[in-house]
């Protein structure tokens, strides 16, 4: 069982197009985020939601754009994409955010590759 | 405002080795200290934390940490490495006194050579 999947695994696309990465979460968790890593390796919070509500949005582009129809999912959809939107886009959970002494589990990653 | 260093951008040790891998942080509260570990291709898995309490923190794979309140470190490490620790090792902080998103260290690549 995996208790944070994400797919695509890898995605390859041409700059301009619209594409979507999905992530789901089998451990109740109540928050969820999005993590971008660079090809220096560096972890990036992008986005955390907590019961579908947005709670972290950090200075990332307009054209990247998160949903969570429920707790279990948070997707995220990115639009215009450009050179430098290649990265390793990680999905993460942990128990509710306000708990501080939380860990957080990882997806395997989708490697984005634009074109 | 909270921060954590990794200072080293790789560790080489031989098998059999002790291995330790360095985290400096800083925080306004209390720390709440995490270790991680990024296998190739792999998302981040967790092997420790530091909440409170004993100083020596004991994780998986054999790993454990040590939380020095006084030269605000975290380091990570092992009694004798593997082979297949080889990996990214990230090292990440949340600050007690009121940041909710915990704050990742660049990581350090550990290899372990046979």
């Amino acid at each position: 069982d995996t208790a944070v999947s994400q797919t695509p695994k890898y995605l390859v696309t041409q700059m301009g197009n619209d594409k979507s990465i999905k992530c789901e979460q089998n451990l109740g968790h109540d928050t969820m985020y999005w993590y971008k890593q660079d090809s220096k390796k560096f972890l990036k919070i992008m986005f955390s939601y907590n019961n579908k509500e947005l709670i972290i949005n950090e200075t990332v582009p307009n054209r990247f754009s998160p949903k969570s129809p429920d707790k279990a999912h948070l997707n995220l959809h990115i639009n215009s994409l450009e050179l430098g939107d290649s990265a390793v886009y990680f999905c993460a959970s942990s128990q509710d955010y306000r708990y501080q002494n939380t860990e957080a589990f990882f997806g395997q990653g989708t490697r984005l590759t634009v074109v | 405002a909270q921060s954590v260093a990794q200072p080293e951008d790789q560790v080489n040790v031989a098998e059999g080795n002790p291995l330790t891998v360095k985290c400096t942080y800083s925080v306004s509260g209390n720390p709440y200290l995490f270790w991680y570990v990024q296998y190739p291709n792999r998302g981040l898995q967790f092997l420790l934390k530091y909440i409170t309490g004993d100083n020596l923190v004991k994780g998986s794979y054999g790993f454990e940490a040590e939380f020095n309140k006084s030269q605000t470190s975290f380091h990570l490490k092992k009694p004798s490495a593997l082979v297949s620790d080889s990996a990214l090792y990230f090292c990440a902080v949340r600050d007690g006194g009121g940041s909710y998103i915990p704050t990742f260290g660049r990581g350090t690549s550990l290899i372990v050579h046979p």
